[in-house]
């Protein structure tokens, strides 16, 4: 199985600042043929389902506000909000999906400093 | 609208079943890879299994810990997806969600609000 790691477990940052979450996978999701990363990040708040914010590592879904974005190839990848808002507290999961099992990140959890 | 609304959950004992529904509307269900994504509580997200559409082959994966006890299958003419689960354990006690597969990733796009099973005696 492929195993995803974040950091770090939880992040506290004043509004309007740059928060920045790592998630590092157990191998490489980096798919050769089309060079494509397979990696989502999702945003979780409470009471609610997750939410699909970065597809292909870096694609934003449709609706995402353009503060968040995403980065990184192979298996070290980032998720930069870059000018935090109050509506951005929430946990972050990281998710794998070049191979079965698909596997996720344990979570970050943001919040207001 | 794009909806998914997941039913079915509630309190079981130990070694029970259950059979978990997911009502699909606002897009082609049919041509929708379809997969469970479980959540303790207080805990993070795991994917439990999936099924492609029956134009892809309408095959299941599961993940190890609920192989074996759990079946996916899906109902195009009722756009609805299933998760039946057997031999309850307490470590099953989840919110579980369906969601969709956005076309040509596996990333999941579209999620239900999910329905909460809970494990106990």
């Amino acid at each position: 199985d492929i195993v995803m790691t974040q950091s770090p477990d939880s992040l506290a940052v004043s509004l309007g600042e740059r928060a920045t979450i790592n998630c590092k996978s157990s191998q490489s999701v980096l798919y050769s043929s089309n060079n494509n990363n397979y990696l989502a990040w999702y945003q979780q708040k409470p009471g609610q389902p997750p939410k699909l914010l970065i597809y292909w590592a870096s694609t934003r879904e449709s609706g995402v506000p353009d503060r968040f974005s995403g980065s990184g190839s192979g298996t070290d990848f980032t998720l930069t909000i870059s000018s935090l808002q109050a509506e951005d507290v929430a946990v972050y999961y990281c998710q794998q999906y070049y191979g079965l099992p698909i596997t996720f990140g344990l979570g970050t959890r943001l919040e207001i400093k | 609208e794009v909806q998914l609304v997941e039913s079915g959950g509630g309190l079981i004992k130990p070694a029970g079943s259950l059979r978990l529904s997911c009502a699909a509307s606002g897009f082609t269900f049919g041509n929708a890879w379809m997969n469970w994504v479980r959540q303790a509580p207080g805990k993070g997200l795991e994917w439990v299994g999936r099924i492609k559409s029956e134009t892809d082959g309408g095959t299941t994966d599961y993940a190890a810990p609920v192989e074996g006890r759990v079946t996916i299958s899906r109902d195009d003419s009722r756009n609805t997806l299933y998760l039946q689960v057997n031999s309850l354990k307490t470590e099953d006690t989840a919110v579980y969600y369906c969601t969709t597969v956005r076309r040509g990733t596996n990333a999941f796009d579209i999620w239900g609000r999910g329905t909460m099973v809970s494990v106990s005696s």
